[in-house]
């Protein structure tokens, strides 16, 4: 069965440095999303992309957090610098479409990187 | 905004049946999903409402009623490995984005 994946499963960083986290959609969707989840806390929307852009964003979202489809497969999340209260699991979905006649499209999560910061 | 509610803890026993409640309001509505969540690991997709009334689906089974706000997930002879968190997330009207509730955590005991 076809599966998000995500690299690496975890990573340790210094506050102020840059991350970046990758991560491959299942190959026939259309829709990429990251959210992430502090460690006892709820999920919580970051971004959604499609079509080389930015759907939605969220509050979280702010200048510190970049999205890219650097290839037909990848699709990554920058944080330029980093700060403690980023420290996180960061989850990306992906999903077939968005909307439909029915509503929503399920998405399908990764198993995350945890991102740590010190 | 949006606003999501599901009790934070629950116990059942193995072979038993037990039902997880989820009231939301938000602004519009594009469905209702829930989700498993085993600790340290990725929500996986286990149902998903539009329509009122009930989507069963194995031993898993969900409810919505749209006018009141509330949704439940059923699950039927509780296995030891249904042990995780159940998360509710709805979408709402002109956004696809998942706003998730703060999950309930389900301990199935012998």
């Amino acid at each position: 069965e076809p599966e998000v994946t995500q690299t690496p499963s975890h990573q340790v960083t210094q506050m102020g440095q840059e991350v970046i986290l990758r991560c491959v959609p299942i190959s026939n969707h259309l829709y990429f999303y990251w959210y992430r989840q502090i460690l006892g806390q709820k999920v919580e929307f970051l971004v959604s992309f499609y079509n080389n852009e930015i759907s939605e964003k969220s509050e979280i979202f702010d200048d510190q957090f970049s999205v890219e489809r650097p290839d037909g497969s990848n699709f990554t999340l920058k944080i330029r610098s980093t700060k403690l209260e980023d420290s996180a699991m960061y989850f990306c979905a992906s999903s077939e479409g968005t909307g439909r006649i029915t509503g929503s499209y399920e998405q399908y999560f990764g198993p995350g990187t945890r991102l740590t910061v010190t | 905004g949006q606003n999501i509610d599901q009790p934070t803890e629950m116990t059942a026993t193995e072979g038993a049946i037990v039902q997880i409640n989820c009231t939301y309001q938000t602004s519009g509505f594009n469905g209702l999903f829930w989700y498993q969540q085993h600790a340290g690991e990725a929500p996986t997709f286990l149902s998903y409402n539009v329509l009122d009334g009930l989507e069963e689906k194995g031993r898993f089974s969900s409810f919505l009623s749209r006018s009141k706000g509330y949704s439940y997930l059923l699950l039927k002879e509780l296995q030891m490995k249904d042990s995780a968190s159940y998360l509710c997330a709805v979408s709402g009207a002109g956004s696809y984005q998942l706003t998730f509730g703060k999950g309930t955590k389900l301990s199935v005991i012998p």
